[in-house]
């Protein structure tokens, strides 16, 4: 059973930072790995899609890495703005099926 | 497009009542997914469909839940009867099988006392 853990929980920085958020699975026969952004209350943002054969993918101040064979992806936010606060969520798709598995969030607070 | 639609988009209800959500996808998707968001257990898919057709029911934890799709803009998820425990924000959300980027709803916050 695919299982997907993010660390950390909860980050807070300065505005102006660079950081990395991680996403990490246990079965390495994925379909893809998709970034997602959830606003409290709100629903999720689909924020990028890296597909089982791509390295990367970027969007603007956003670049998601995976490295399949060990089972990682990471989420890269380039100088940081206290809009970008919110939870972030990675979500797998195994080649069994159209499922996602997500994992439990980072919570991301950026000060001005 | 107006993008996935939940209703309600919060609910109260009483121990042993029946409670149905309802999402309306995104037109020309052809699945449909509930998920239910909980603190303790995260993000959980609970059933999908294709085609309205329901493909993997793995996720729905008890025989109270139930979900059913008649066309290809309506959905609904069932719990009869409720209880404390299934309070939980539920999620749809919608795809098609070529782009795979799923779009969600606003969710239903169900609070069962």
């Amino acid at each position: 059973k695919q299982e997907v853990t993010q660390i950390p929980a909860a980050l807070s920085v300065p505005e102006g930072e660079n950081l990395v958020l991680n996403c990490s699975f246990t079965d390495s026969a994925i379909y893809n790995l998709q970034w997602f952004r959830q606003d409290p209350g709100k629903g999720l943002t689909s924020l990028l899609l890296i597909q089982s054969s791509q390295r990367e993918q970027t969007s603007g101040r956003l670049n998601a890495s995976l490295d399949k064979s060990s089972g990682r992806s990471t989420l890269y936010i380039a100088a940081s703005q206290p809009g970008d606060s919110a939870t972030y969520l990675c979500a797998v798709r195994t080649n069994a099926g159209n499922m996602l598995t997500f994992g439990g969030g980072t919570r991301l607070m950026v000060k001005p | 497009d107006a993008g996935v639609i939940q209703s309600p988009r919060h609910e109260v209800t009483e121990m042993g009542q029946e409670v149905t959500l309802r999402c309306k996808p995104i037109s020309g998707h052809d699945y449909l997914f509930w998920y239910r968001q909980t603190m303790m257990r995260g993000l959980e898919l609970l059933i999908y469909f294709n085609n309205n057709v329901p493909i993997d029911d793995s996720g729905m934890p008890e025989d109270r839940f139930s979900a059913k799709m008649p066309n290809a803009s309506f959905s609904t998820l069932k719990i009869q009867p409720s209880e404390p425990r299934d309070s939980a924000v539920y999620f749809c959300a919608s795809s098609t099988g070529t782009s795979n980027i799923q779009y969600f709803g606003a969710g239903t916050r169900l609070s069962v006392l």
